[in-house]
């Protein structure tokens, strides 16, 4: 089955810094790559997502992208604010809401 | 996306007892799932629960312990049974609706199996 990894499990940045955070799947049949935000106490919330004819999709201060034939892809988030402290899951699916997530990643945006 | 609803939204359980979470959906979805995240930890999927139908167990789940129902398209339950302290997690209804790929949650269960 599907097996996400991701890295780092903890980052901390100062704010206004760029945050990047790193996944790799090993499903090569997996066709979309969703990032979820969850704040503490609080439900996973989609921030962005990309499919797998794309390469990059940015939506204003947040980014993904997807290396296909590494099966690795990325969120970046520029110029980082307090509010964006929280954890970050990456996540694969072949498109059929199965998703199998990475371990997520702790950001914590110092102001 | 839908609006789901989740219930209990936390409860306190004793060990050895069952618990049925519900999720209602306010709109027809294609599928639902649940769940579990333990503390600290991240998701992982339990079943794909399938309307009318048996669910879809993920390795390492079985049905005896997490028996799942869903009687039409808006509305599944999941129940933790005979609960231990190692039991104590958020369980998450999430759903796919008719369009798109993307997986909605529920604002989780909350239990602690004291």
């Amino acid at each position: 089955g599907e097996n996400v990894e991701q890295h780092p499990s903890t980052l901390s940045v100062q704010e206004g810094d760029s945050a990047v955070i790193k996944c790799t799947y090993s499903d090569s049949a997996s066709n979309y790559f969703p990032w979820y935000k969850q704040e503490l106490g609080k439900r996973p919330q989609l921030i962005i997502d990309i499919r797998s004819n794309v390469g990059e999709k940015k939506d204003q201060r947040i980014a993904v992208t997807l290396n296909k034939t590494a099966k690795h892809f990325s969120l970046h988030i520029t110029e980082t604010q307090p509010e964006d402290s929280a954890v970050y899951f990456c996540a694969a699916s072949r498109g059929l809401g199965d998703m199998r997530f990475g371990a997520g990643t702790r950001l914590t945006v110092k102001p | 996306s839908a609006v789901i609803s989740q219930k209990p939204s936390r409860d306190i359980c004793q060990r050895g007892t069952s618990l049925t979470i519900q999720c209602q959906v306010d709109s027809q979805v294609t599928m639902m799932f649940w769940y579990r995240q333990q503390p600290g930890q991240s998701l992982t999927l339990i079943a794909t629960a399938n309307q009318g139908s048996e669910a879809t167990y993920e390795s390492g789940f079985v049905i005896d312990k997490f028996p799942i129902s869903r009687p039409n398209l808006t509305f599944s339950t999941l129940t933790v049974s005979n609960m231990s302290p190692e039991d104590s997690s958020i369980y998450l209804c999430s759903v796919l609706p008719s369009s798109g790929n993307t997986i909605y949650f529920g604002e989780g269960s909350w239990l602690t199996v004291v």
